[in-house]
């Protein structure tokens, strides 16, 4: 019930093409959907966030989709750069009850974009 | 301080020695939260403290593991007897609770047990 599940674990992309990552939840308390980016000796940082009650946001080329009825979620990096080379992890978490505010992610995905 | 704070950034200890992690949150921030980062996989849960409320320990793998938060700011993670299987990046976060789910990260403590 806790889960995330992430695919693919690793993806490798050519320069300009299009990034696409998924994740599944199972509990459907859950309200807050973020994803992170994580670079080598760093720790993560919040990329991007959605809330259910919209079905996509998008901010400069990094835009989540949110299928409710699916509970599924996914992240599209348009325009793929060297740079967005870095793991990427989804996450989820509930506002209300047991276990609130704290977030559980997925297993991660190790983006390689190539030049 | 601008961001999370973490150390040291890399501990070597023997096996059987106790360690400690420190993490100083940004200021302000009333909820600290501790991962553990396995080499290549996910974030695994450890413990969250919230204000002055009690701690979720739900996370902790072991009665080895323990965390303290003093004052509502520093937050201490201790590990006694380290068994090698304790080898991984610890990771530290702070959130302001209220109109603001996102985390701030550290950069980790890189912890070796050897």
């Amino acid at each position: 019930q806790q889960q995330v599940k992430q695919s693919p674990q690793s993806l490798i992309v050519q320069k300009g093409g299009i990034s696409i990552i998924n994740c599944a939840y199972e509990n459907t308390a859950f309200d807050y959907f973020p994803w992170y980016q994580q670079f080598p000796g760093k720790g993560p940082a919040l990329l991007i966030a959605i809330r259910p009650d919209v079905s996509e946001k998008k901010e400069g080329r990094f835009t989540i989709s949110f299928n409710k009825s699916a509970k599924q979620f996914s992240l599209h990096i348009m325009d793929s750069q060297p740079g967005d080379s870095a793991t990427y992890f989804c996450a989820a978490s509930r506002s209300r009850g047991q276990g609130a505010q704290k977030l559980v992610f997925g297993q991660g995905t190790r983006l390689t974009i190539n030049p | 301080g601008a961001g999370v704070s973490q150390s040291p950034s890399n501990k070597v200890t023997e096996k059987g020695k106790d360690v400690e992690l420190r993490c100083d949150p940004i200021s302000g921030h009333t909820a600290l939260y501790w991962y553990r980062q396995s080499l290549g996989q996910g974030l695994e849960f450890l413990i969250y403290f919230q204000g002055n409320s009690a701690p979720d320990k739900s996370g902790l793998p072991s009665d080895r593991f323990s965390a303290e938060r003093t004052g509502g700011s520093v937050s201490t993670l201790t590990i006694q007897r380290t068994q090698q299987e304790d080898s991984a990046v610890y990771l530290c976060a702070s959130s302001l609770i209220w109109g603001n789910y996102g985390y701030t990260f550290g950069s980790g403590t890189r912890l070796t047990v050897v």
